[in-house]
């Protein structure tokens, strides 16, 4: 199974902050990654694909880049309902699987 | 607008068997994959599997001795079926409906969840 880890686990920032959250896969994905946004109470939200591709609706203040490993999900001016916690996944192979999740939390 | 809604008893006991229903709508269910993940409370994401309109799955291995996911497409619903529960199968459990881009996969849109509580 291919394991994704994400860092950090969890971190605090303020409004108007820049955020990066990374994702590492234990072996090669090409681009094969997404990123999903969930927030308390909710269902999870796709975020990128194809590892910097934006989905549909999705504001650009996300923005996502890497492949093979080494991933980044950013996001420009933290707004208050970014306040969330953020998985990435690998789409490369079954089993799919998710990383273990990094929880913005406001400052 | 595609929306899914998850359906089921959220109370199962030990050692019988979970089964919830997807039910679609806003779209058809042909021509696409929909996937099944679950959220043990406080927990992170786990992939269950996913099943292609026409049938053909693929499984979680961690699962898939307990696992059958299917599909009625007369309905647009899709089902999961996992056996022989254990308190270890608590969860919240989302459908979801699987799109690919030249091949890269993504879930799109997901339906609100079920807490499934295995407990006697």
């Amino acid at each position: 199974d291919i394991q994704m880890t994400q860092s950090p686990s969890s971190l605090s920032a303020s409004v108007g902050d820049r955020v990066t959250i990374t994702c590492r896969a234990s072996q090669s994905i090409s681009t094969y990654l997404n990123w999903y946004q969930q927030r308390p109470g909710n269902a999870p939200k796709l975020l990128i694909y194809a590892a910097s591709s934006l989905h549909s609706g999705v504001p650009s203040r996300f923005s996502g880049s890497g492949s093979g490993t080494d991933f980044t999900l950013t996001i420009n001016s933290l707004q208050p309902e970014d306040f969330a916690t953020y998985y990435c996944q690998q789409s490369h192979s079954a089993p799919l699987t998710f990383g273990g999740g990094t929880k913005v939390e406001i400052k | 607008q595609v929306q899914l809604q998850e359906s089921g008893p959220g109370l199962v006991k030990p050692s019988e068997t979970l089964s919830l229903t997807c039910t679609v709508s806003g779209d058809s269910i042909n021509d696409y994959y929909w996937s099944w993940i679950r959220q043990p409370p406080g927990k992170g994401l786990e992939w269950i599997g996913y099943i292609y309109y026409s049938g053909s799955t693929n499984y979680n291995p961690s699962l898939k001795s307990r696992v059958t996911i299917s599909v009625d497409t007369s309905k647009n619903q899709f089902s999961l079926k996992l056996t022989s529960v254990t308190a270890a199968d608590t969860a919240v459990y989302y459908c979801a409906r699987r799109i690919t881009t030249s091949g890269w996969y993504r879930d799109d849109y997901w339906g609100q969840g079920a807490l499934v509580i295995v407990s006697s």
